[in-house]
């Protein structure tokens, strides 16, 4: 069985340029998560997408959006990118909205900011 | 507020000798997960263990046990017969079921496993 991925593995980007990262959840799993790791700043919330809707987001700033696609893979979009959203960009799924189950997660995207 | 705390910056351990990972929680919900995930160096978390608030058995998997105190909230992993591949950083975290289900898995700020052959 295939696991999370995700496109591009790294994403070189300037400031206040756009950039789109990518997530395929496992077959099945129809809840996408996000997360940010950024350095010292630990793992951060972003995300909940489920069935296509928006379930939940962290506290950051609206240029973080993404959207859910019918077949479940999701796109993250970085608007008016700034030096401190240089990052691991993680993506996670799990089977559906209420499954006991652990997040299951991807290779991340390493976005750097110059 | 939900919080998990891991007080342990960096840890070193010998070869095939076992560890204790500490984690913290705090949380006044009553229906909650408690998870323990392994990131190499390459970067991808990998899901290790799982522990379920009304678990009465400390959960394990192969080398792994979670120490589950409900009553002093902490959910230590244990790793027995340490491998030069468990060298990593140690994540624990929680993810709040029921009506406090926003999704999200509440991380600490882990713990870096050096093991030394």
């Amino acid at each position: 069985e295939a696991g999370v991925t995700q496109s591009p593995t790294h994403l070189i980007k300037t400031r206040g340029q756009q950039a789109t990262l990518r997530c395929s959840p496992i077959s099945g799993h129809t809840s996408v998560y996000w997360y940010q790791q950024a350095l010292g700043l630990g793992l951060q919330f972003l995300l909940w997408y489920d069935e296509g809707e928006e379930r939940n987001r962290g506290n950051f700033p609206p240029r973080f959006s993404g959207r859910q696609f019918p077949n479940y893979s999701s796109e993250l979009n970085v608007n008016a990118l700034e030096l401190e959203d240089s990052a691991l960009y993680l993506c996670a799924s799990s089977p559906r909205l209420d499954s006991y189950n652990e997040q299951f997660f991807g290779p991340g995207t390493r976005l750097t900011v110059l | 507020a939900q919080k998990i705390t891991q007080t342990q910056p960096g840890m070193f351990v010998q070869e095939k000798e076992a560890v204790t990972l500490d984690c913290t929680y705090d949380t006044s919900d009553q229906s909650y997960g408690l998870f323990w995930y392994k990131q190499p160096s390459s970067g991808e978390m990998i899901f290790l263990i799982y522990q379920g608030s009304y678990d009465e058995q400390n959960a394990t998997e192969g080398r792994y046990s979670l120490n589950f105190q409900k009553a002093r909230k902490s959910a230590n992993l244990v790793i027995s017969a340490s491998q030069l591949g468990d060298s990593a950083m140690y994540f624990c975290a929680m993810r709040l079921w029921g009506t406090g289900n926003t999704g999200k898995l509440i991380f600490g700020q882990g713990t870096t496993l050096q093991v030394k052959p």
